[in-house]
């Protein structure tokens, strides 16, 4: 089956560490999306890629970090710069430029500080 | 400035009943709008969305959504309620580039 696969479910960071986020996805899909999820806030956009090796900052970009080297991959990097990391994050992916199509989303990863 | 607002942030109701959750939205030029929902500890599921047409959107799930243009809404309803449906509800929005705006969510509780 076609999806987003977001890993590791659940991931810790030390004061002063960077983490990686995984998210991949087989819907040969062009533009892919990483928002944070807060309670009471709805999601925000922190980064979104729409072509390989093209990316651009969303709303809340300042203390991530992506890369946009394979279609099919885009992993988000939380960086010590960003000091209140803990959220639920949130891969999507969609058929680029086409307003009609939804986005499709992984389940997300949860990351705390240790 | 394009914004959606989802001005409850619970909705209770009783299974059997109807249920609405509202959504507004404040954009230029034409909206394309979207529902999606959200279990405990999951990304989000597609519901439904308005592109074009008809202002009665149906579907999945029973649930249907109407376009209101002059009040700039996108409620989403359903006739008869299912405890099932107890879940965090997004209302989203695009203009261009497949950039989306959502809503900061309505939990739906639906009691026995």
């Amino acid at each position: 089956d076609g999806g987003i696969t977001q890993s590791p479910k659940y991931l810790f960071r030390k004061e002063g560490q960077n983490v990686t986020l995984s998210c991949e996805q087989n819907l040969n899909h062009d533009a892919m999306y990483w928002y944070r999820q807060d309670p009471g806030q709805g999601l925000r956009l922190i980064y979104y890629s729409q072509i390989v090796n093209d990316f651009q900052k969303g709303d809340i970009a300042e203390g991530y970090s992506v890369s946009r080297e394979k279609k099919e991959s885009f992993p988000l990097t939380v960086t010590s710069a960003q000091k209140n990391p803990t959220a639920f994050y949130l891969c999507a992916s969609s058929v680029r430029d086409n307003r009609n199509q939804p986005q499709h989303f992984g389940d997300g990863t949860r990351l705390s500080i240790l | 400035a394009q914004s959606v607002a989802q001005p409850e942030d619970q909705v209770n109701v009783a299974e059997g009943n109807p249920l609405t959750v509202k959504c507004t939205y404040s954009v230029s030029g034409n909206p394309y709008l979207f529902w999606y929902v959200q279990y405990p500890n999951r990304g989000l599921q597609f519901l439904l969305k308005y592109i074009t047409g008809d202002n009665l959107v149906k579907g999945s799930y029973g649930f249907e959504a109407e376009f209101n243009k002059s009040q700039t809404s996108f409620h989403l309803k359903k006739p008869s309620a299912l405890v099932s449906d107890s879940a965090l509800y997004f209302c989203a929005v695009t203009y261009n580039f497949n950039k989306f705006y959502f809503g900061s969510g309505t939990k739906l509780n639906v009691k026995p």
